[in-house]
């Protein structure tokens, strides 16, 4: 069974960071493209970040371009979304996603002082 | 950026009956390698988001066949047969050409 568990999440005072972790099962995470997507409280999803198989290749939205950065390990079936100089507007549950068909249930990141 | 639009937002339907959901692309999904990156997900209510299908019309894995989709290009329609119950939630369309991936607003479907 595909399990993807992400974790990390919590408050924040704006301006903090956060290392968000996904933890993967069930397929061979090294062959798959991995995204992160956000959703607001109420509102509709948000990509934020994609990182190839290899690690090789790697894009941001433009909201997160130079404060947030992700990264993998294959060995260890995980990804990563390091998030720095957090703002409210970052507030957000936060998915993993294994290609367009594998979701994580979310790991909630609130930003508030 | 490829802009997703949807209609209806909202979608009111009696158990049993058909239901359709539109998905416009501001661009062509058809990619060069013949396939089209148009993806419908339904989020259940406390959930996340669940494939439901891939390239316009594949069905994913374990989604009943009650769930249909069609179009190309820059039109698409997810067609529920018989709506169940457990269908109600949002439904979000996708396109997966180009970064950064870019999702409708949601088509929240609810029970009469």
């Amino acid at each position: 069974e595909v399990q993807l568990v992400e974790s990390g999440g919590g408050l924040v005072q704006p301006g903090g960071s956060l290392r968000l972790s996904c933890a993967a099962s069930g397929f061979t995470f090294s062959s798959y493209e991995m995204n992160w997507v956000r959703q607001a409280p109420g509102k509709g999803l948000e990509w934020v970040s994609y990182i190839s198989s290899s690690g090789s290749t790697i894009y941001y939205a433009d909201s997160v371009k130079g404060r947030f950065t992700i990264s993998r390990d294959n060995a260890k079936n995980s990804l990563y979304l390091q998030m720095n100089s957090l703002r409210a507007e970052d507030t957000a549950v936060y998915y993993c996603a294994a290609g367009c068909g594998y979701w994580g249930q979310g790991t909630l990141v609130t930003v508030s002082s | 950026d490829i802009v997703m639009t949807q209609t209806p937002l909202s979608l009111s339907v009696t158990p049993g009956q058909p239901a359709s959901i539109s998905c416009k692309s501001s661009q062509s999904l058809l990619h060069s390698d013949g396939k089209t990156y148009l993806y419908w997900y339904l989020q259940k209510p406390g959930q996340s988001p669940q494939l439901l299908i891939y390239e316009v019309s594949s069905r994913f894995s374990g989604v009943p066949d009650r769930f249909s989709g069609s179009g190309s290009g820059t039109d698409f329609t997810l067609k529920i047969s018989r709506v169940e119950a457990e269908d109600v939630g949002v439904y979000y369309c996708m396109q997966g050409i180009h970064l950064p991936l870019t999702f409708g607003p949601g088509t929240k479907v609810d029970i009469k």
